[in-house]
């Protein structure tokens, strides 16, 4: 079946550690994003592509990085600068931009 | 910029009423509206959109949504729950004439469905 992998599905992030969270899609599409989720505050865009070797910010970019080396994968970097990493990620995809988007099902990172 | 608003955080339904979860939004053109739904530690699922035509549009599971330009709201219904309708709902709009990440989805704070038996 196609879909959207996210791994790992929970994770644990030391003080000034970089963590990478791994998105892997087979719908063949074309774009790609990443979400924060907070309790109480829905679904806010970190970065997104909509092509392979191209990313743009989203509204929360700040101590997050990506790469878009293959279409399939959109892999996130939460660095040392994010100083509230806490939180539920979630990567969709679409066909293109502003087409319906399919959710993995998540990364728990929390800081020990 | 583009906006949506869900004004409840919370709705409760009695098993085999109808529900309504409530969706305003902002936006500068026409807009494109969703709805999607989160079951616990899962991504969203897609429900159903609006992007022109019909205002009533039927969705997945039953679902339906009424697209209300003077009102600028696109509430979510259906007209008899199921317990295992609860779940978290997120209505999200996209302005297509934006430029830039505006042109990306926003999503409102989402709303608690609990479907009592």
């Amino acid at each position: 079946d196609g879909g959207i992998t996210q791994s790992p599905k929970y994770l644990f992030r030391k003080e000034g550690q970089n963590v990478t969270l791994s998105c892997e899609q087979n719908l063949n599409h074309d774009a790609m994003y990443w979400y924060r989720q907070d309790p109480g505050q829905g679904l806010r865009l970190i970065y997104y592509s909509q092509i392979v070797n191209d990313f743009q910010k989203g509204d929360i970019a700040e101590g997050y990085s990506v790469s878009r080396e293959k279409k399939e994968s959109f892999p996130l970097t939460v660095t040392s600068a994010q100083k509230n990493p806490t939180a539920f990620y979630l990567c969709a995809s679409s066909m293109q931009v502003g087409q319906p988007q399919h959710f993995g099902d998540g990364t728990r990172l929390s800081i020990l | 910029a583009q906006s949506v608003a869900q004004p409840e955080d919370q709705v409760n339904v009695a098993e085999g009423n109808p529900l309504t979860v409530k969706c305003t939004y902002s936006v500068s053109g026409n807009p494109y509206l969703f709805w999607y739904v989160q079951y616990p530690n899962r991504g969203l699922q897609f429900l159903l959109k609006y992007i022109t035509g019909d205002n009533l549009v039927k969705g997945s599971y039953g679902f339906e949504a009424e697209f209300n330009k003077s009102q600028t709201s696109f509430h979510l219904k259906k007209p008899s729950a199921l317990v295992s309708d609860s779940a978290l709902y997120f209505c999200a709009v996209r302005d297509p004439i934006s430029s830039g990440s505006a042109r990306q989805l926003t999503f409102g704070s989402g709303t608690q469905l609990t479907v009592l038996p």
